[in-house]
């Protein structure tokens, strides 16, 4: 059975500074898609980034960008220029490419941002 | 930008009542999922649906659980008779397709007491 482990419990970064959130998974598939969702006090759920495992190059979206390593099964998550909002529970997750479409998460992140 | 509704915001119920929650996916998506997240813990699926039907459940959503699509565009999850364990986070989702970004709604806070 596939698997999401986030080793950080918390992490905390200066306001305008990089911080890199680490993810690793466990499975035995060659296709599948990788996510970070985002979860601020509001609660919602909000898509952060998405990541196709058959593609090499690395995700970005504006100030988040990931650094993905297939042979490792490491999906990191890095946010540059960090802001005040980006203060939030981050939460890495997988699917299978193989007939289903059932996201697995990890136990997450709280990311603390200090001005 | 199109969004996923959730109603309502937070239900309050009685051990053994059954409970309904609802939700508005996307309106050109074609697949609906159902999730939830206990205080405190990581999020869990409970069921994926599409095409009128079930495709997958987790071994949460046994036979208490139910969805349905009433109409062209709501989705709901029916808790025939509710239990302490399941107070929880609900979250809706939809996506566009298989592998695509399931987008989800601002979740249903269910207490029961």
């Amino acid at each position: 059975a596939q698997t999401v482990t986030q080793s950080q419990p918390e992490m905390s970064v200066q306001e305008a500074e990089t911080v890199t959130l680490s993810c690793t998974y466990d499975t035995s598939e060659s296709d599948y898609y990788l996510f970070w969702y985002k979860q601020p006090p509001s609660r919602q759920m909000i898509l952060v980034i998405r990541q196709e495992a058959y593609k090499q190059q690395n995700a970005t979206e504006n100030r988040f960008s990931v650094n993905f390593q297939k042979a490792a099964k490491s999906f990191s998550l890095k946010i540059s220029d960090s802001q005040l909002g980006d203060a939030a529970m981050y939460f890495c997750a997988y699917i299978s490419g193989r007939n289903t479409d059932k996201l697995i998460f990890g136990t997450g992140t709280r990311l603390q941002v200090f001005p | 930008e199109p969004e996923v509704t959730q109603t309502p915001s937070h239900q309050v119920t009685q051990m053994g009542q059954e409970v309904i929650l609802r939700c508005v996916p996307i309106s050109n998506h074609l697949y609906f999922y159902w999730y939830r997240q206990i205080l405190g813990q990581k999020v869990e699926f409970l069921v994926s649906f599409y095409n009128n039907e079930i495709s997958e459940k987790s071994e949460i959503f046994d036979d208490q659980f139910s969805v349905e699509r009433p109409d062209g565009s709501n989705f709901t999850l029916k808790i025939r008779s509710t239990k302490l364990e399941d107070s929880a986070m609900y979250f809706c989702a939809s996506s566009a397709g298989e592998g695509q970004p399931q987008h989800f709604g601002d979740g249903t806070r269910l207490s029961i007491l």
